[in-house]
């Protein structure tokens, strides 16, 4: 699991809440991910992040916020959640090197907002 | 738009059996291309890479196959158990520094005792 760990694991939140979603990786890989998984749509990126403080859109960026002040953490932050990002949220890292490196994803938190 | 169809949408098969799955990519400039198994409820899990040299590559039961003219590859499983029960995501990397991958949307295989 290349050390990859995601908190929490479940949430159920209120509309209109922030939620937080922090993932933590121990082995300081600088690239790290944020994706969505939706029934019917494959993974989704939200925003990526190549450094300390170096983060960039992906394809379904609105409504997310990240934030990376430590190499080994990635934190997505809903800022008003609502329904529609009702979802199965990975972190995920890519190894350094080589133009065919890995990719780990972590366990996964499901996000419910009611 | 970069673009990852894989077919069938779901799959059932008896234990013992072996069993293709599609995918094919509309992706360029290519780079690699990869099949991840997805457990449910768990993060997917890397299976093969394959670049554009790489017509097949192998995963113990599980063989891929690479043909980047015509933009297809398959997933070979071979005498499927129980444990082959996952989804199976096929994810093409486009070539470049961002390393932004395109999903496909899974195939979903049911192995049968």
């Amino acid at each position: 699991d290349a050390g990859i760990t995601q908190s929490p694991r479940h949430k159920v939140t209120e509309t209109g809440t922030p939620v937080t979603l922090r993932c933590h990786q121990t082995e300081n890989h600088r690239y790290m991910y944020w994706y969505r998984q939706d029934p019917g749509h494959g993974l989704r990126l939200i925003h990526y992040s190549y450094g300390v403080k170096d983060t960039d859109k992906g394809e379904v960026s609105d409504g997310y916020s990240v934030s990376r002040s430590k190499t080994e953490d990635f934190l997505l932050t809903l800022e008003s959640a609502t329904s529609s990002q009702t979802s199965v949220y990975f972190c995920a890292i890519r190894e350094s090197g080589e133009n065919h490196y890995e990719q780990y994803f972590g366990p996964g938190t499901r996000l419910t907002v009611t | 738009k970069n673009q990852v169809e894989q077919s069938p949408q779901s799959l059932i098969i008896l234990e013992g059996k072996n069993c293709t799955l599609q995918c094919n990519y509309t992706v360029s400039p290519f780079s690699n291309l990869r099949w991840y198994k997805q457990d449910t409820g768990r993060g997917p899990v890397s299976l093969t890479i394959m670049t554009f040299s790489e017509n097949t590559k192998s995963n113990g039961r599980y063989t891929a196959t690479l043909d980047a003219d015509t933009k297809q590859s398959s997933l070979h499983i071979t005498a499927s158990q129980l444990s082959d029960s996952a989804s199976y995501i096929c994810v093409v990397i486009e070539s470049g520094g961002s390393y932004i991958p395109t999903f496909g949307r899974g195939t979903s295989l049911i192995v049968h005792p």
